[in-house]
């Protein structure tokens, strides 16, 4: 595996299910993103993790909520969504430091909420 | 209030045209503005990058110039050819920080 790699690559659940996510980078890398990607809209930062610690939460409802055990894994556990949160989860790693703006981001899960 | 605005939302380019997207910001604490190309199925990977303290820099056929006047930056594509075709999308980080402000993303299809 090289790059980003994301599980599943399409999910659907229903609103009283729970479900996770699952992120791996394989670069080395000791940051990790997750963004919500919607139709028409800029994609939306949701969480930070650097160096293993959640340095940026961009007051993501509760019902989402990110896991980073170690620098190369990142999840982010489901539960009791609604359908607004239909979306493209995308997760991305980069490197602090001077090069920290080179975001490489993985593929992407489809989630939809029925 | 979205941080950077960019245009056109969707683009067609006969292929060997010039494929022109525009941003905009009004944060001058902005000192890197990264350009993202994502095809279907696939997530955005970093085509090409500037910083505020050029005007221009190409890479291959692609190029991005810089207005910090007019606090507004642009891709360029030469010879627009249909592999180009995939979603654009500008950003933008702010001194010091970990997260990028997109754009809402330029589609552009190269018709042959």
């Amino acid at each position: 595996e090289t790059g980003v790699t994301q599980t599943p690559r399409h999910l659907v659940m229903g609103m009283t299910n729970k479900k996770s996510l699952k992120c791996e980078q394989h670069l080395g890398h000791n940051a990790m993103y997750w963004y919500k990607q919607s139709a028409k809209k800029p994609l939306e930062l949701m969480f930070v993790y650097s160096l293993e610690e959640r340095v940026e939460n961009n007051s993501v409802p509760s019902r989402f909520s990110p896991e980073c055990p170690n620098s190369s894994h990142l999840f982010l556990h489901l539960h009791t969504l609604q359908p607004e949160d239909s979306a493209l989860y995308l997760c991305a790693s980069s490197q602090e430091g001077t090069r920290q703006y080179e975001q490489y981001f993985g593929p992407g899960t489809r989630l939809t909420v029925t | 209030q979205q941080q950077v605005k960019q245009s056109p939302q969707s683009l067609i380019v006969q292929k060997g045209g010039i494929s022109i997207i525009n941003c905009a910001y009004e944060n001058t604490a902005f000192d890197y503005f990264p350009w993202y190309q994502q095809f279907p199925g696939k997530g955005p990977a970093l085509l090409i990058a500037i910083r505020p303290d050029v005007s221009e820099k190409k890479e291959g056929r692609f190029t991005i110039s810089f207005n910090k006047s007019a606090k507004q930056f642009s891709l360029h594509i030469m010879d627009s050819q249909p592999g180009d075709s995939a979603t654009y999308f500008c950003a933008a980080r702010k001194t010091g920080a970990n997260n990028l402000f997109f754009g809402t993303g330029t589609r552009l299809t190269v018709i042959p």
